[in-house]
């Protein structure tokens, strides 16, 4: 089975923080994406790899940067957080392109 | 701007009915489709994949897909209150974005 993991389920943080989020999966997968979720608005993508150390941005990008060092692990940071930034973020991974997304648990920011 | 489109419900069916849910997409060019199923506060699961014009059947579930028509559908046979969940559509074009649907909400009365 394949499988994805959120480094935390819930989270709260201030305004101005900076807010790391991590993903991890164990299946070799090439291409990782971050997504963030709101009611009435879907899948919105903010940032996708494809490979070690290459990122692409996705529709949303702002206020939003990416990192992937190793292949199994795609990190989410928020430079600067603002309560608009209040959302669940899942991250997912698939095998190649066009190909099914396997998600992440999700995790639901609070920014106060 | 790509987009997919699904009516966000809720749908509301009874118990052993059949659940209809569709989704339509502009971009042409789009190879991949899919149906992923999310439980309020858990994160997708995949359902089905369809890639070529037809039906594709997988226990109750069967999806649909019309390329002429920029549509695909799935339909659940012998629905359950377990069913009940948002149901997303997701297209994609051949590269490495896959777009999804805001989601159809279904609720299945016992």
């Amino acid at each position: 089975d394949v499988k994805v993991t959120q480094s935390s389920r819930y989270l709260v943080k201030r305004t101005g923080e900076k807010v790391f989020l991590e993903c991890v999966q164990d299946m070799d997968h090439e291409n990782m994406f971050w997504y963030r979720q709101d009611p009435g608005l879907g899948l919105r993508l903010i940032y996708f790899s494809y490979d070690v150390k290459m990122k692409e941005k996705g529709d949303i990008p702002e206020g939003y940067s990416v990192s992937r060092e190793k292949k199994e692990r795609f990190s989410l940071i928020l430079e600067s957080a603002s309560t608009n930034q209040t959302s669940m973020y899942l991250c997912a991974s698939s095998p190649g392109g066009g190909e099914t997304q396997y998600f992440g648990p999700g995790t639901r920011l609070l920014v106060l | 701007q790509k987009e997919v489109e699904q009516n966000s419900g809720p749908l509301s069916v009874p118990e052993g009915a059949i659940a209809s849910l569709n989704c339509t997409y502009s971009d042409r060019v789009s190879q991949s489709f899919f149906w992923y199923r999310q439980y309020s506060g858990k994160s997708p699961e995949l359902i089905m994949s369809i890639y070529s014009n037809g039906d594709k059947e997988d226990g109750r579930f069967t999806a649909q897909l019309n390329k002429a028509s920029q549509y695909v559908s799935l339909l659940i046979r012998d629905s359950q209150p377990s069913d009940s969940a948002t149901y997303l559509c997701a297209v994609n074009t051949g590269g490495f974005k896959t777009i999804f649907g805001a989601g159809t909400r279904l609720f299945v009365k016992a």
